[in-house]
């Protein structure tokens, strides 16, 4: 099955720095890679997503890279502010399931 | 507003005793998830159904059941079989399985033992 892994774990950035987060996966027919953010307490919820047939994506501060051949996807979120500190997961779906990476704790600190 | 419910916020159970999380969503969606979340660990995958009265085993199914008689409703029992049943339980859907479009979540159940 598919194997996702993230890293870093924990990220502590300074407000208005940028924050990375980087995924891999295993199986090449992985085509749908969505990027999550999950407050204390709360559910995931949808911040941005890029499909196999896109390299890059970018929505306001965020942006969505993907390299195919490598098997690599990474977040990027730049002019960082407080309200991003939040968990962030990325996942990989190929048909009808999603396979989650283990989280990254983002703090920034004011 | 349309989106998942999850009930009860908070649930405790005593040894021995089965426990049923509720999930509701009014979004059309055909399928519906539930995954379990445990400290530094990503979403592990429960049970999951594409359609009404169908349902599949996840990656860790054992000590859990589940049921689909409607399509707005996939509730979620824990059995006491379940040994470790501490976690946070997040129920999700999408408008269809296979259809990669992002799942939808609640806002979980944290299920502790008495």
């Amino acid at each position: 099955g598919e194997n996702v892994e993230q890293h870093p774990s924990t990220l502590s950035v300074q407000e208005g720095d940028s924050a990375v987060i980087k995924c891999t996966y295993s199986d090449s027919a992985s085509n749908y890679f969505p990027w999550y953010k999950q407050e204390l307490g709360k559910g995931p919820q949808l911040i941005i997503d890029i499909r196999s047939n896109v390299g890059e994506k970018k929505d306001q501060r965020i942006a969505v890279t993907l390299n195919k051949t490598a098997k690599h996807f990474s977040l990027h979120i730049t002019e960082t502010q407080p309200e991003d500190s939040a968990v962030y997961f990325c996942a990989a779906s190929e048909r009808d399931q999603f396979y989650f990476g283990t989280g990254t704790s983002l703090t920034v600190i004011p | 507003d349309g989106g998942i419910t999850q009930s009860p916020k908070y649930l405790f159970r005593k040894e021995g005793q089965n426990v049923t999380l509720s999930c509701e969503q009014n979004l059309n969606h055909d399928a519906m998830y539930w995954y379990r979340q445990d400290p530094g660990q990503g979403l592990r995958l429960i049970y999951y159904s594409q359609i009404v009265n169908d349902f599949q085993k996840g990656d860790i199914a054992e000590g859990y059941s589940v049921s689909r008689e409607k399509k707005e409703s996939f509730p979620l029992t824990v059995t006491s079989a379940q040994k470790n049943p501490t976690a946070f339980y997040l129920c999700a859907s999408s408008i269809f399985a296979g259809s990669n479009q992002p799942q939808h979540f609640g806002d979980g159940t944290r299920l502790s033992i008495l």
